[in-house]
């Protein structure tokens, strides 16, 4: 198994530019959810779903949207990128929604100039 | 409010258990307490979990006080490749992660 997969792994976009951070799992899991992870600072919830054709908002959601059409796939588009959205982003999967055994991806470090 | 209380970080020499504590005074009765490391650059780790009892994994122990105020993260044999951040969280089972800013260990040789 690949586990959790993101791509890409970095980025530069200008302000005002969309793009779109992907993620896939193979381990059939149901719950999978999106992190950034700002210098310092611990990792916040953007938005995560608990299964195909369900999403809701973490902490951090404005800025950002997404959609789970597949339990595989869990992409996370960027609108209208910011400065502000300059961070490392996690996606993570488990097998049930909540803390224990959550698997994350290796990270797509994302610049916005 | 932070549920929980981690030093920010500690030092710990290679081979050594490293005993990595966290405070949870106003825990409830059905919270659990996670264990989740960060080694830098790469997405977190999760390492144990338990809710009263104390529990052993092939990677860490977790001891859990009696009146679950508290508790310890050890890892019996400390390498550098434990150098990392270690988060503890609290939350029941079905709620959604949220993280500190952990402890950074660091392994010294």
């Amino acid at each position: 198994n690949a586990g959790v997969t993101q791509t890409p792994k970095f980025q530069v976009l200008k302000t005002g530019q969309s793009m779109t951070l992907q993620c896939a799992q193979d381990m059939n899991h149901e719950y999978m959810s999106w992190y950034r992870q700002d210098p310092g600072m611990g990792l916040r919830l953007i938005h995560y779903s608990v299964g195909a054709g369900i999403t809701d908002q973490g902490e951090v959601p404005n800025g950002y949207n997404v959609s789970r059409s597949t339990t595989e796939d869990f992409p996370l588009r960027l609108l209208s990128a910011a400065p502000s959205q300059t961070s490392v982003y996690f996606c993570a999967s488990s097998s049930r929604q909540g803390p224990y055994e959550q698997y994350f991806g290796p990270g797509t470090r994302l610049t916005v100039t | 409010d932070a549920k929980t209380t981690q030093p920010p970080s500690m030092d710990c020499a290679e081979g050594r258990a490293a005993n990595l504590p966290c405070n949870h005074s106003t825990i409830s009765g059905n919270e659990y307490v996670y264990w989740y490391r960060q080694i830098h650059s790469q997405g977190p780790q999760y390492i144990i979990h338990g809710l009263k009892n104390n529990e052993t994994n092939e990677m860490a122990s977790l001891i859990i006080t009696e009146d679950r105020k508290s508790s310890t993260l050890i890892l019996p044999h400390a390498t550098l490749r434990d150098t990392a951040v270690y988060y503890c969280i609290v939350a029941n089972r079905d709620d959604k992660i949220i993280f500190g800013k952990g402890t950074r260990l660091h392994i010294l040789p």
